[in-house]
């Protein structure tokens, strides 16, 4: 079990809007460390989708947007497409543990 | 253009070793903090180890004692030993590069990969 917490699984339409959450704690993001989101499409290596917790690398559309609110992230997608169908990664820093640490993803369907 | 390209990958037995390398271009690798996660088949992300440029190592739980990360300079290779490997390090193995040093944890840049299967 992953010390931060996703959500199994989100699915929405074509064009919709959807949100996927991580929750950790206070020795990692509610200790104020930076959130980043991994996409991992299938058959494919993570790619970084969000850094420090609200930025966009420049190859991401700005469809992919996150915020955070004490010690949980949110990663939100508007206007889906079905290309973004994959797994979504959350990731950020542990004091207690100094360690690295990634959410269990949440696997996208797009119906 | 950055890259990053893991070999060494293969199938080896319990308390077996192996040698992964990943070869980085269009940075310079002992520059960066680099680091190694793995994936288990059909399993989420798990980050291995991570080496500054100042050469200080910080290794996962679940691997210290039994991997040891390295590079070599002058031919901007990123090395993972694995030695006493167990069932359970079975994975790929990725090589990545982190963004900057202040948030040494948001990785930028992903190799594709490299599949090490442990089995008897």
């Amino acid at each position: 079990q992953s010390v931060l917490t996703q959500s199994p699984s989100v699915s929405g339409a074509p064009g919709q809007r959807v949100t996927i959450s991580c929750t950790g704690s206070s020795s990692n993001i509610g200790a104020g460390y930076d959130v980043n989101w991994y996409q991992q499409l299938p058959g494919t290596a993570p790619r970084l989708l969000i850094y420090g917790t609200t930025d966009r690398p420049s190859d991401v559309p700005d469809r992919f947007s996150g915020s955070k609110s004490g010690a949980s992230a949110s990663l939100a997608i508007t206007g889906l497409q079905v290309e973004d169908e994959g797994d979504y990664y959350c990731q950020s820093y542990d004091r207690s543990l100094s360690a690295v640490l990634f959410g269990g993803g949440t696997r996208l369907t797009v119906l | 253009e950055v890259q990053l390209v893991e070999t060494g990958g293969g199938l080896t037995r319990p308390g077996g070793s192996l040698r992964l390398s990943c070869a980085g271009s269009g940075f310079t690798v002992s520059r960066n903090y680099m680091n190694w996660v793995r994936q288990a088949p059909g399993k989420g992300l798990e980050w291995v180890s991570v080496l500054y440029s100042g050469g200080s190592k910080y290794y996962a739980e679940s691997v210290k004692g039994r991997f040891t990360i390295s590079r070599d300079t002058s031919r901007k290779i990123l090395y993972l030993q694995m030695d006493n490997l167990r069932v359970e390090d079975t994975a790929i193995y990725y090589c990545a590069r982190s963004r900057d040093k202040n948030d040494f944890w948001t990785f930028d840049r992903w190799g594709q990969g490299t599949l090490v299967t442990v089995s008897s």
